[in-house]
């Protein structure tokens, strides 16, 4: 139980369009989702938190205008990066969790690559 | 500042050898302490979970303890495999006015040698 999936696993965009990535649990009803980059032997770096139905709290320095995140349902949240730009470039993980459980479930990430 | 280092950065071991990776957290309020283990290129996957009452948790070879007092977690790996070959990261959580906030170690690089 509690798999998170995302998809795509990697894209590969070029500089200037708008990428959209999907984080979905699978057997659970994820109250609270966590997306993160991870830069290369780099831990992560929590970019926003979003609750179903509500808006998505940003982190400081992440630009909620770049990039864009959507709590739509219980199962799924998407992120989509506008008008991407090489140094967007990462691995992006999502996560979902469960309150007052306090868990959360890691997705198995997506590489980004902007040319 | 809340904090959570890790030691040390990058490990190089034999294979079927024990290691013991630290965690050191500054942490307040502390709620929980996990351990994760990432390989490269995926999402990080649940080791262990502590909460304060806690002072050890096993998951296989896979060995967490917790010094509530001291602040201080480790995770100690037997009989390592090549499969244990990974990125080991320790969170701790906080929580506060209604909310967890997770705080993310930098990690441990374990390479295990045939």
């Amino acid at each position: 139980g509690a798999v998170v999936s995302q998809h795509p696993s990697w894209v590969i965009c070029k500089s200037g369009t708008s990428v959209k990535i999907e984080c979905r649990s699978l057997d659970f009803q994820a109250t609270t989702m966590f997306w993160y980059r991870q830069f290369p032997k780099q831990s992560l770096m929590l970019m926003a938190t979003s609750n179903e139905g509500s808006k998505a709290t940003y982190e400081q320095g992440v630009e909620k205008d770049k990039f864009l995140i959507n709590h739509a349902s219980l199962t799924l949240s998407t992120l989509t990066v506008t008008s991407a730009h090489p140094e967007d470039s990462s691995f992006y993980i999502c996560s979902a969790g469960t309150v007052p459980r306090y868990e959360q479930y890691f997705g198995p990430g997506t590489r980004l690559t902007v040319t | 500042k809340n904090q959570v280092e890790q030691s040390p950065q990058s490990l190089i071991i034999l294979e079927g050898k024990n290691c013991t990776l630290q965690c050191n957290y500054t942490v307040s309020p502390f709620s929980n302490l996990r351990w994760y283990k990432q390989d490269t290129g995926r999402g990080p996957v649940s080791l262990t979970i502590m909460t304060f009452s806690e002072n050890t948790k096993s998951n296989g070879r896979y060995t967490a303890t917790l010094d509530a007092d001291t602040k201080q977690s480790s995770l100690h790996i037997t009989a390592s495999q090549l499969s244990d070959s990974a990125s080991y990261i320790c969170v701790v959580s906080e929580w506060g006015s209604g909310t967890y906030k997770y705080i993310f170690g930098t990690g441990t690089r374990l390479k295990v040698l045939a």
